[in-house]
C-alpha cells in the first residue's frame, strides 16, 4: 500500500463545475497536508495548506481533511480551463520534515 | 523574491559518466530538500539539509548520490557514476526554518541517463 494514495486521472469537468480531487493517506501520525499544482514541466506550486479536521477555504479552493478517515481532498470551485494541471497530495508528520507525496492527479477543465 | 533555482534545467548523459546538480534555495531558507521523480512514480523524499547539516538522508537510493551544502547555502546533488535508474527529475526545495513546513519548489533538473 502506498503512503499516500490518488486518483491518477484524468479528471476531466466541464469549465465552471466543481472538481473534486481526493487523497487518502496510511500514516496515522501525519500532521500537516499539502495540496500542491504542476503544470506540465514546471515546479510544483503550493495551492492550499491544512493541518487539522474540517473546511479551509481561499477563494475557489476549499480544503477538507478527516483524519479519522485518513483522508484529505481540494475542491475548485468555478473550474476555468487554467487549472488544468496535475493536482498532488502531499503529507508530513512533523514541521520542517519531509513531505510524503501521492502519484497526483490530472485534472483537465473543458470549455 | 527570487524563488528556487536549480541548474541545469536539462542534462543527458551516459552511464557510468559523473554529474553534478545544483540548487539555490530563497535566500535566508535554512532548510533545503532534495526529491526525485522517476517515470510514472511519484515524488520521492531524497534528503534534508538544515543550514550546512543533513538532518535526514533516509531517501538516498545508494551510495553513487553525494549532497553538499558548504556554508549553508547552495547545494549540489551529485551522481556518480550515474546509472539507467537514475534518470528522473531531480526537484529542490527550501522552507524557512522558523516558518515550519510550507516547502518552495524550484523548476528541478530533468536528468536523462543513456
Amino acid at each position: 500500500q502506498k503512503e499516500v494514495e490518488q486518483n491518477s486521472g484524468p479528471l476531466s469537468v466541464p469549465e465552471g463545475a466543481i472538481a473534486s480531487l481526493n487523497c487518502t493517506y496510511s500514516d496515522r501520525g501525519s500532521q500537516s497536508f499539502f495540496w500542491y499544482r504542476q503544470y506540465s514541466g514546471k515546479s510544483p506550486e503550493l495551492i492550499m495548506s491544512i493541518y487539522s479536521n474540517g473546511d479551509k477555504e481561499d477563494g475557489r479552493f476549499t480544503a477538507q481533511l478527516n483524519k479519522a478517515s485518513q483522508y484529505v481532498s481540494l475542491l475548485i470551485r468555478d473550474s476555468q480551463p487554467s487549472d488544468s494541471a496535475t493536482y498532488l497530495c502531499a503529507v508530513n508528520k512533523n514541521a520542517g520534515n519531509m513531505l510524503t507525496f501521492g502519484g497526483g492527479t490530472r485534472l483537465m477543465v473543458k470549455p | 523574491e527570487a524563488g528556487v533555482t536549480q541548474f541545469p534545467s536539462h542534462s543527458v548523459i551516459e552511464k557510468g559518466q559523473t554529474v553534478t546538480l545544483r540548487c539555490d534555495p530563497i535566500s535566508g531558507h535554512d532548510n533545503l530538500y532534495w526529491y526525485r521523480r522517476v517515470m510514472g512514480k511519484e515524488i520521492k523524499f531524497l534528503l534534508h539539509f538544515v543550514k550546512e547539516s543533513k538532518q535526514d538522508e533516509s531517501g538516498m537510493p545508494n551510495n553513487r548520490f553525494l549532497a553538499e551544502r558548504t556554508g549553508g547555502t547552495y547545494s549540489t546533488l551529485k551522481v556518480q557514476p550515474a546509472e539507467l535508474e537514475d534518470s528522473g527529475v531531480y526537484f529542490c526545495a527550501s522552507s524557512p526554518r522558523l516558518a515550519g513546513v510550507t516547502q518552495y519548489f524550484g523548476p528541478g533538473t530533468r536528468l536523462l541517463v543513456l
